[in-house]
């Protein structure tokens, strides 16, 4: 069964470093998403992505995050100075977009910034 | 503030009972609905979709929507210890519909 995946599972950086977390969406989806989870709390919207461009960001999503498609299967999430309160799960999330919203999730990236 | 609530639980059921899981949401124009499971430390998984009014049955699965009370609910029949989890209900705004909001989710427990 098609699935999304995530690379890496744990990611352990040091505040004000860079990072990129790596997605592979399942292979003929054309809308792509990053989600997170604080931990313990909701799941929160970060942002959306289709045909090569944000559709829509949330206020989450500022300055410090940046998202690109380099090749036809990776998409990526960069968080350029990371901050104590990044440290989260992020989920990115793929769907199809063709009359069929259903959007499935990788397993997950669990970022810790200490 | 575009809002999904949910009782936060936990819900607990005896194995083989009927649990139900209940969202309300406050974008009147709302157009799509999920209901996803999570287990601690995993990933959303989806369990159904609904997108009219009505009820959907997939196996054990039985999602409501009733968009006039702005209601949407799961139905879990025959409950098994492997359902014990947390329930998130997921809404797709009506601006743009493959945008969800999350409500934070009712974890239920079933008991062997």
């Amino acid at each position: 069964e098609p699935e999304v995946t995530q690379t890496p599972s744990h990611q352990v950086t040091q505040m004000g470093q860079e990072v990129i977390l790596r997605c592979v969406p399942i292979s003929n989806h054309l809308y792509f998403y990053w989600y997170r989870q604080i931990l313990g709390q909701k799941v929160e919207f970060l942002v959306s992505f289709y045909n090569n461009e944000i559709s829509e960001k949330s206020e989450i999503f500022d300055d410090q995050f940046s998202v690109e498609r380099p090749d036809g299967s990776n998409f990526t999430l960069k968080i350029r100075s990371t901050k104590l309160e990044d440290s989260a799960m992020y989920f990115c999330a793929s769907s199809d977009g063709q009359g069929n919203t259903e959007a499935f999730f990788g397993q997950g990236t669990r970022l810790t910034v200490v | 503030q575009k809002e999904v609530e949910q009782n936060s639980g936990p819900l607990s059921v005896p194995e083989g009972a009927i649990a139900s899981l209940n969202c309300t949401y406050s974008d009147r124009g709302s157009q799509s609905f999920f209901w996803y499971r999570q287990y601690s430390g995993k990933s959303p998984e989806l369990i159904m979709s609904i997108y009219s009014n009505g009820d959907k049955e997939d196996g054990r699965f039985t999602a409501q929507l009733n968009k006039a009370s702005q209601y949407v609910s799961l139905l879990i029949r025959d409950s098994q210890p492997s359902d014990s989890a947390t329930y998130l209900c997921a809404v797709g705004g009506k601006d743009n519909f493959n945008k969800f909001y999350f409500g934070s989710g009712t974890k239920l427990n079933v008991k062997p």
